[in-house]
């Protein structure tokens, strides 16, 4: 089993929509978690961090951790065409060490 | 611009040969570290690098080997290039191993094609 594991989409939606994209993680240990946006041809860029469990909230974008479940959520409040890219989930490796373990991402389609 | 370079951003290999790419970490960071990115999948973490000593290191072959410099720039070297070896290389810098809120920065990759 992978150590967090993201749907590819493609996840295609509307101008204004609100976006949910998910990942889920295997070791309930973990305590720190990022998304990552990674524009194409371009090297990913973070997004969030979120401590912990509950919400994290900056501007459109909204970071919730739900530790029973595993479960890790970005959702994107008034989705613009410029938040096309792939996201990226990713967890501290095992060790405790900061260094991010990446999913495969999931690829947003913003269409005007 | 994260101020982090790589070069070069694409480059054409034969299967068997060797490969050095080539970073320049941001201005005040000291630690550098390389990833593989393949096509639809997310970076894979390979080694980092902390004031030229190799720091931790990812689930890859000896043939993936690199190097620190004083001025902390860094090359990633790939021996006996295999066809699975093709897919953007990514460097990152930072400043430290790591730790809450201690962002790292990616540069925008070498694109490896093994043919």
């Amino acid at each position: 089993q992978k150590e967090v594991e993201q749907d590819p989409g493609p996840l295609s939606v509307p101008e204004g929509a609100i976006v949910s994209l998910n990942c889920t993680y295997s070791n309930s240990a973990f305590q720190y978690f990022m998304w990552y946006r990674q524009y194409s041809r371009k090297g990913p860029e973070l997004l969030m961090y979120t401590y912990s469990s509950g919400n994290k909230e900056d501007g459109r974008f909204t970071a919730q951790v739900d530790k029973s479940s595993k479960y890790i959520s970005l959702f994107i409040r008034d989705s613009q065409p410029s938040d096309s890219a792939t996201y990226l989930c990713a967890i501290p490796s095992s060790g405790g060490s900061y260094i991010p373990t990446f999913g495969r991402g999931t690829s947003l389609i913003v269409h005007p | 611009e994260t101020g982090v370079t790589q070069s070069p951003t694409h480059l054409i290999k034969t299967r068997g040969q060797q490969v050095t790419l080539r970073c320049s970490s941001q201005s005040g960071h000291n630690t550098v570290s390389w990833y593989q990115q393949a096509l639809g999948q997310g970076p894979q973490f390979i080694f980092q690098y902390y004031r030229e000593e190799e720091n931790g290191r990812g689930n890859f072959p000896p043939r993936f080997s690199g190097l620190q410099f004083p001025n902390y720039s860094s090359e990633l070297n790939v021996n006996a290039l295999e066809l699975d070896d093709s897919a953007l290389y990514l460097c990152a810098s930072s400043f430290g191993t790591g730790g809450l809120g201690n962002t790292i920065y990616f540069g925008e990759g070498s694109w490896l094609t093994v043919v």
